[in-house]
């Protein structure tokens, strides 16, 4: 079946490590997404990347870094850097690669910090 | 991105009842979506909307993109048990590859 892959489902971290979560997808989408959720907020886009060897910073990208060396992989660093990365993360991914195309989601990623 | 205005925050329903939720913004969109989301999953797309005063059906959801643009609603009609969730909205600026979320309503169901 189509659709995204995202690993660990559960993530515990240090303060001070670095941490990495995984993103495939097998739909074929030219574009992927990386969101963070919060208790009571909306999702708040981290990085998007529209096409292989490229990628932009969203509204909250301090502390995060990302690569796209295949169009079926997105991978997202949780830095040292980040303050406060305790949340659920959602990769997502969409056919279009402009106008606001229609995001299919991950099931999620819910990163702790002890 | 600009957060969205969605409300209510949160809703209560009985089964069978009709229930209300809307999305505004204090510029135009050329997209809507609406989707949910089930504890601890991801938010699953229900309903799309591209041209202002659009009135789309899916089952017992209907959504509308209002005629101004800046503003949609989501309606779930007779609703049952399995309803509960989170109900995001969405919109894209014209121009713009990115999504902007509303903070969500998050449906119970009343004891």
């Amino acid at each position: 079946d189509g659709g995204i892959t995202q690993s660990p489902k559960y993530l515990f971290r240090k303060e001070g490590q670095n941490v990495t979560l995984s993103c495939e997808q097998n739909l074929n989408h030219d574009a992927m997404y990386w969101y963070r959720q919060d208790p009571g907020q909306g999702l708040r886009l981290i990085y998007y990347s529209q096409i292989v060897n490229d990628f932009q910073k969203g509204d909250i990208a301090e502390g995060y870094s990302v690569s796209r060396e295949k169009k079926e992989s997105f991978p997202l660093t949780v830095t040292s850097a980040q303050k406060n990365p305790t949340a659920f993360y959602l990769c997502a991914s969409s056919i279009r690669r402009g106008l606001g195309g229609e995001l299919f989601f991950g099931e999620g990623s819910r990163l702790t910090v002890l | 991105g600009q957060q969205l205005n969605q409300s209510p925050q949160s809703m209560f329903i009985q089964e069978g009842e009709d229930v209300s939720m809307n999305c505004t913004s204090s510029s135009i969109f050329n997209t809507w979506l609406w989707y949910k989301q089930d504890p601890g999953e991801g938010p699953v797309l229900l309903i799309a909307l591209y041209k202002a005063g659009e009135l789309t059906s899916n089952g017992r959801l209907t959504a509308q993109f209002g005629i101004t643009r800046k503003d949609s609603f989501l309606n779930i009609s007779a609703s049952i048990p399995s309803d509960v969730g989170i109900y995001f909205c969405a919109g894209s600026y014209p121009d713009d590859y990115k999504l902007s979320f509303g903070a969500g309503t998050t449906v119970t169901v009343r004891a």
